[in-house]
C-alpha cells in the first residue's frame, strides 16, 4: 500500500487529454512539493514535472502537472501511442521523513 | 551531459550483502550542488527510496532500511557505492542510481537515472 494514492490505470484515445491524479496527505502532498515520473515499458524513470507544475528543459508542454490542497494531477494533452507509460508521484513525507512515490498509473493509448 | 550507469553482481545469496556502483560520467560528483541516491522497483511494483549521499560522506538513509543500508562515495573514481547487508528474497529488484537536486532533504527531486540493473537474491 503506498502512501500516495494514484489510479492504477487510465485509458484515453490518442489526440485527447488525459489526467492522473495523486492523493497524499498533509504530512507529504500538502506540505511538499510534488514530482512526476514517467516510465517507458523496459526502461528508467524519467523526470517530468518537478516542484509541482515546473517542467524541466527537453520536456514536452503537452505535460503539465498542478496540485490543491493534499492532491496533485499530471495532465497529458494531445495524447499520442508515444504516451503510453507508467506514471509515478513522488514527496517528501514529514512524518515518515522519507520520499515516498505513488503506487503508479499505466497509461494506455487506446 | 551527466549520465549514470550501474554495476554489480545480478545474483546474491540470502543473508550475503548486495553490492552495487554507479560511475557517474560527463560531471564531478565533487562539484557540489547535487546529492547521489539509491532507488529500487520490486518485479512489477512501485519505487522505493532507498537513501542518498552527498559529496563530502554525508549521508540519509531510508528509515525503513537504515540497520542494513550503507552509501559510500570515491570521488577520485567519480563513483559511489551501495551496500545492503542480509539481504532476502525481499530485496530483488531494480537498483536504479540517480543525481538529486534542489536544496536539501524534502526540496529535493530527482532529476537524472542510471538505466538500472536488476539484482535477484536466491540461492
Amino acid at each position: 500500500q503506498s502512501v500516495l494514492t494514484q489510479p492504477p490505470s487510465v485509458s484515453e484515445a490518442p489526440r485527447q487529454r488525459v489526467t492522473i491524479s495523486c492523493s497524499g496527505s498533509s504530512s507529504n502532498i500538502g506540505n511538499n512539493a510534488v514530482n512526476w515520473y514517467q516510465q517507458l515499458p523496459g526502461k528508467a524513470p524519467k523526470l517530468l514535472i518537478y516542484y509541482d507544475d515546473l517542467l524541466p528543459s527537453g520536456v514536452s508542454d503537452r505535460f503539465s502537472g498542478s496540485k490543491s490542497g493534499t492532491s496533485a494531477s499530471l495532465a497529458i494533452s494531445g495524447l499520442q501511442s508515444e504516451d503510453e507509460a507508467d506514471y509515478y508521484c513522488a514527496a517528501w513525507d514529514d512524518s515518515l521523513n522519507v520520499r515516498v512515490f505513488g503506487g503508479g498509473t499505466k497509461l494506455t493509448v487506446l | 551531459q551527466v549520465q549514470l550507469q550501474e554495476s554489480g553482481p545480478g545474483l546474491v545469496k540470502p543473508s550475503q550483502t548486495l553490492s552495487l556502483t554507479c560511475t557517474v560520467s560527463g560531471g564531478s560528483i565533487s562539484s557540489g550542488g547535487y546529492y547521489w541516491s539509491w532507488i529500487r522497483q520490486h518485479p512489477g511494483k512501485g519505487l522505493e527510496w532507498i537513501g542518498y549521499i552527498y559529496y563530502s560522506g554525508s549521508t540519509y538513509y531510508n528509515p525503513s532500511l537504515k540497520s542494513r543500508v550503507t552509501i559510500s562515495v570515491d570521488t577520485s573514481k567519480n563513483q559511489f557505492s551501495l551496500k545492503l547487508s542480509s539481504v532476502t528474497a525481499a530485496d530483488t529488484a531494480v537498483y536504479y542510481c540517480a543525481r538529486e537536486r534542489g536544496g536539501t532533504g524534502a526540496t529535493l527531486f530527482v532529476d537524472i537515472w542510471g538505466q538500472g540493473t536488476m539484482v535477484t537474491v536466491s540461492s
